[in-house]
C-alpha cells in the first residue's frame, strides 16, 4: 500500500517567493496533519484536518501560512511570502480516526524547504 | 512553551547494552504517550505507546515506562542494536474527544556503537 506522499522532497527558493507543498494522505484515512521540524522546537503541529475540514490551525505561525484540503486525497501548505526562518522540514501525516483516536500517525518522507 | 521535553539531544550506547531515552511533560491533561523513531530522510514511524492507566508497556526489545506523578516517561531498548540508531521523538495527547493533536518533543539522537 502506498504511504503518505509528499512533494517536492526538496525546495530551494529565494526570500519573498511563494512556496507550495503538497500531500496525498493514505487512502481511507480521514485525518491529515501538517508538522514542521526544526532543531530548536522539534516537531510542531501547524494544522490538522478531519474529513477535509480544518480542526485546529493554532500552530500556523502567521498569516503567511495557509493550508487547504479540497478533497480527501490532497492537501497543500502554502507560504507566501517565504522567509529564511521558514527553512525547515515539513511533514504531512495522516490517520484513520476511530472515536477517541489513538494518535498513531503515518508520516510522509517530508519536504525540506530552504529559503535563501 | 515546550509541553513535552527531551532534555538529551543525543545519546551513545554500546551495542548489546541498554538504551534509556527520557521524556518529561508539563501538561497534566496528557493521558496517552507515544514514541516515534525517525531515520534520516524519512518520516517518523510509530514505535510504541502507553496509556496513562498503565505504568509499563512492553513490545519485544522496547519498553516504555510512565511515572505520572513525576510527569516522566522513558523508553528502554534492550539489547541495543545498530539498526536502532535514529532520532526518537516522544509525543503526548490529551483526552479531548475529537482532538487528535500529538505534541512532540525535540527528539533524542541515539547512536549505537558496534
Amino acid at each position: 500500500d502506498a504511504g503518505v506522499i509528499q512533494s517536492p522532497r526538496h525546495e530551494v527558493t529565494e526570500m519573498g517567493q511563494e512556496v507550495t507543498l503538497r500531500c496525498k494522505p493514505i487512502s481511507g484515512h480521514n485525518s491529515l496533519f501538517w508538522y514542521r521540524q526544526t532543531m530548536m522546537r522539534g516537531l510542531e503541529l501547524l494544522i490538522y484536518f478531519n474529513n477535509n475540514v480544518p480542526i485546529d490551525d493554532s500552530g500556523m505561525p502567521e498569516d503567511r501560512f495557509s493550508a487547504k484540503m479540497p478533497n480527501a486525497s490532497f492537501s497543500t501548505l502554502k507560504i507566501q511570502p517565504s522567509e529564511p526562518r521558514d527553512s525547515a522540514v515539513y511533514f504531512c501525516a495522516s490517520s484513520r480516526r476511530t472515536g477517541r483516536g489513538t494518535g498513531e500517525l503515518f508520516f510522509g518522507e517530508g519536504s525540506r524547504l530552504t529559503v535563501l | 512553551d515546550q509541553q513535552v521535553k527531551q532534555n538529551s539531544p543525543s545519546l551513545s550506547v554500546q551495542e548489546g547494552r541498554i538504551s534509556i531515552l527520557n521524556c518529561d511533560y508539563t501538561n497534566s491533561m496528557f493521558d496517552y504517550f507515544l514514541w516515534y523513531k525517525k531515520y534520516p530522510a524519512e518520516g517518523p514511524t510509530f514505535l510504541i505507546s502507553i496509556s496513562s492507566i498503565k505504568d509499563k508497556n512492553e513490545d519485544g526489545r522496547f519498553t516504555v515506562f510512565l511515572n505520572k506523578s513525576a510527569k516522566h516517561l522513558s523508553l528502554h531498548i534492550v539489547p541495543s542494536q545498530p539498526g536502532d540508531s535514529a532520532v526518537y521523538f516522544c509525543a503526548a495527547s490529551a483526552p479531548d474527544i475529537g482532538n487528535e493533536k500529538l505534541t512532540f518533543g525535540t527528539g533524542t539522537r541515539l547512536t549505537i556503537i558496534p
